[in-house]
């Protein structure tokens, strides 16, 4: 079993300033690592995900997460924010022995509010 | 191309009443899955497809809640007599031969 933790319920961020949204995970396996993004009355759309190799990976809209395994971190990061980040963001586990048959594992998830 | 869809969008349903859930996963995705969001929480994993074979249903929270996939497409996911701690956004998710699951917009039940 897995679980996911977001520190943050939610993150206060001035346009154009930087932002890192917190995801830590507990699992007894190896996971593979996603972070979605949900804007008001829509689904869900993916950001990036982490399978394998380089522990930093590159996503849509600019945003980037690195994966930690000591810490068992997948924290999110974007050097400079618009007004359109603003929505609610889940980070998510799978575990990797499932082989993709496995449902996601959300975290609560954090609202980024971006203010002018 | 048409990512997944779900109707209806919004449904208020009277408690102790039934509702059905439809979800049309993207065309040829093999696995489809059930999530349920309450307000302010993350999506909960429920029930999963493989083609129409439900493989995991440990996520359904009670036996009043079903779902089927009959010709291995079109999902349907069923709430018999429905209690107020039901409503939430019932979400539905494909995948391809990618680990990554694609959303629909989310079907938001009020039980009333």
């Amino acid at each position: 079993a897995q679980s996911v933790t977001q520190l943050d319920s939610q993150v206060p961020v001035f346009e154009e300033a930087p932002v890192e949204l917190r995801c830590n995970y507990s699992s007894s396996v190896s996971v593979y690592l996603f972070w979605y993004v949900q804007y008001p009355n829509q689904g869900l759309q993916l950001l990036l995900k982490y399978l394998s190799g380089s522990t930093l990976v590159k996503g849509i809209n600019g945003f980037e997460a690195e994966f930690n395994k000591s810490q068992t971190s997948f924290h999110l990061r974007k050097p400079s924010v618009h007004i359109s980040d603003t929505a609610e963001y889940f980070c998510a586990v799978m575990g990797v022995q499932g082989g993709g048959a496995d449902g996601l594992t959300f975290g609560k998830g954090t609202h980024l509010i971006i203010q002018p | 191309g048409a990512g997944v869809s779900q109707s209806p969008r919004y449904k208020v349903a009277k408690r102790g009443q039934d509702v059905a859930l439809r979800c049309d996963p993207i065309s040829g995705h093999v696995s489809l899955f059930w999530y349920q969001q309450a307000l302010g929480q993350g999506p909960e994993f429920l029930t999963y497809f493989q083609n129409e074979a439900q493989l995991d249903k440990s996520g359904l929270p009670s036996d009043r809640f079903f779902a089927e996939r009959p010709e291995g497409s079109v999902s349907t996911l069923k709430i018999q007599r429905t209690q107020q701690e039901d409503s939430a956004v019932y979400l539905c998710a494909s995948r391809g031969n990618s680990y990554e699951q694609y959303f629909g917009p989310g079907t938001r039940l009020t039980v009333t």
